[in-house]
């Protein structure tokens, strides 16, 4: 069965302060592996998709890398802004094309002022 | 470009009745996804639609049925309610072929 796992559950830092949101997971082989971020009372914001291990993503204060077992999203220099819950999913090799996600339980990061 | 809408954002039912969502996928895309998602199991896949067929179904009971209109527009209903399908609703669109789908902001869904 696919699962995905995140880590921490939550995670506190100052504004300015970098660390990193990993995500095991296990499918049965790999189409991509997304991140999202939702804010609270709204849907999840797509990030970034990676497809294969070795691959990385940027944007702004976030990296996104994979491995054939585990993904990190690096946050470099928070800001306040950046608080959310970041999530992440896989999508395994189905039939016909079709798409099913498989969520972790996600990371709820604050960062302080 | 306008996102994906759902409606109605907020629905109030008891337990026994059936309720329908509504969900309008980004313009071009033509697939659609339902998710619930609740604070115990998070987020769960309930079925995808592509050209008014469902491709995928996740497990859960038969109660939870959709539908997608030949404009890709795309409904989901759930019979029977019960407490604990009390959740945010959560439709997601996508282009055949990309595996990125964009979620609209969900419905939330409470029975009493």
């Amino acid at each position: 069965e696919d699962q995905v796992t995140q880590s921490p559950e939550a995670l506190r830092l100052q504004e300015g302060e970098s660390s990193s949101l990993n995500c095991s997971y296990t499918v049965s082989g790999l189409r991509g592996l997304f991140w999202y971020r939702q804010d609270p009372g709204k849907g999840p914001e797509f990030l970034f998709t990676l497809y294969s291990a070795g691959e990385e993503k940027e944007k702004e204060r976030l990296k996104a890398t994979l491995t054939k077992k585990e993904s990190f999203l690096h946050i470099t220099a928070p800001k306040p802004e950046d608080s959310a819950t970041y999530l992440c999913a896989v999508q395994a090799i189905e039939v016909q094309g079709a798409q099913k996600l498989v969520f972790g339980q996600g990371t709820r990061l604050t960062i302080n002022p | 470009k306008a996102g994906v809408t759902q409606t109605p954002r907020y629905l109030i039912k008891t337990r026994g009745q059936q309720v329908t969502l509504s969900c309008s996928p980004i313009s071009g895309h033509r697939s659609v996804s339902w998710y619930q998602q609740t604070p115990g199991q998070g987020l769960q896949f309930l079925f995808e639609y592509f050209s008014e067929t469902q491709r995928n179904k996740g497990n859960f009971p038969g109660r939870f049925s959709g539908r997608q209109f030949s404009n890709s527009r795309s409904e989901m209903n759930v019979s029977t309610l019960e407490l604990g399908d009390s959740a945010l609703y959560l439709c997601a669109s996508r282009t055949f072929g990309s595996y990125e789908q964009y979620f609209g902001p969900g419905t939330r869904l409470t029975v009493t």
